[in-house]
């Protein structure tokens, strides 16, 4: 068990810009988590998945982020067209399915929008 | 509307005393669990504590323990004996069925010497 994995660990892009982050989460967990954290405050839901299935999505979360998870292991998030205010820690995570099954976080991707 | 409330954003305690953080919650689902997460500002996010819905004890782990109240939906997080390592953000969270952890805003604490 090694972790719940994010890359890059930060990002520095242009607004306007389109970002990838990447996450690779505890290959026996099967759910998949993504949030974004802003300083202060706490982590806020983007999206889930369980399996490749994306069964949540914020409804606060604008259409120029998407989110994949094709195969069930890593998953992909981007964001298009980067404004200023996307700049934020964006965090991983991953879990069991099924109560109580607390998530593991990764380190997180720091993202910088100029 | 907010699903999980920490009243309190920021906290002090003295070493070797305990020191409670709040939280309440609001869900009209039977069945949920209810998490503490600690965050050091290396920026990690710590898992501390559960108590799920059901459970008819207080959720105990070593200095945690969470002091359940379901009727008045609040679900507090006691830290017995801080130490200078305690000082961090912790946040409350809470999982319902088949949704995703929704986290309150946090209650940094610092523990004095």
């Amino acid at each position: 068990d090694t972790g719940v994995s994010q890359n890059p660990r930060h990002k520095i892009t242009k607004r306007g810009q389109n970002v990838t982050f990447r996450c690779d989460p505890i290959s026996e967990h099967n759910r998949l988590y993504w949030y974004r954290q802003t300083l202060g405050q706490g982590p806020e839901f983007l999206t889930y998945f369980q399996n490749e299935a994306q069964l949540e999505k914020s409804r606060l979360l604008s259409d120029r982020f998407s989110a994949e998870r094709p195969k069930g292991s890593f998953s992909t998030l981007e964001i298009q067209r980067t404004e200023q205010g996307d700049s934020a820690m964006y965090l991983c995570a991953s879990s069991p399915t099924g109560l109580p099954s607390p998530l593991h976080f990764g380190n997180g991707t720091r993202l910088t929008v100029t | 509307a907010q699903k999980i409330t920490q009243t309190q954003p920021g906290m002090f305690v003295q070493e070797k005393e305990a020191v409670t953080l709040d939280c309440t919650y609001d869900t009209s689902d039977p069945s949920y669990g209810l998490f503490w997460y600690k965050q050091p500002s290396s920026g990690e996010m710590i898992f501390l504590i559960y108590q799920g819905s059901y459970d008819q004890q207080n959720a105990t782990e070593g200095r945690y323990s969470l002091n359940f109240q379901k009727a008045r939906k609040s679900a507090n997080l006691v830290i017995s004996a801080s130490q200078l390592g305690d000082s961090a953000m912790y946040f409350c969270a809470m999982r319902e069925r088949r949704r995703a952890l929704t986290f309150g805003s946090g209650t940094r604490l610092q523990v004095q010497p």
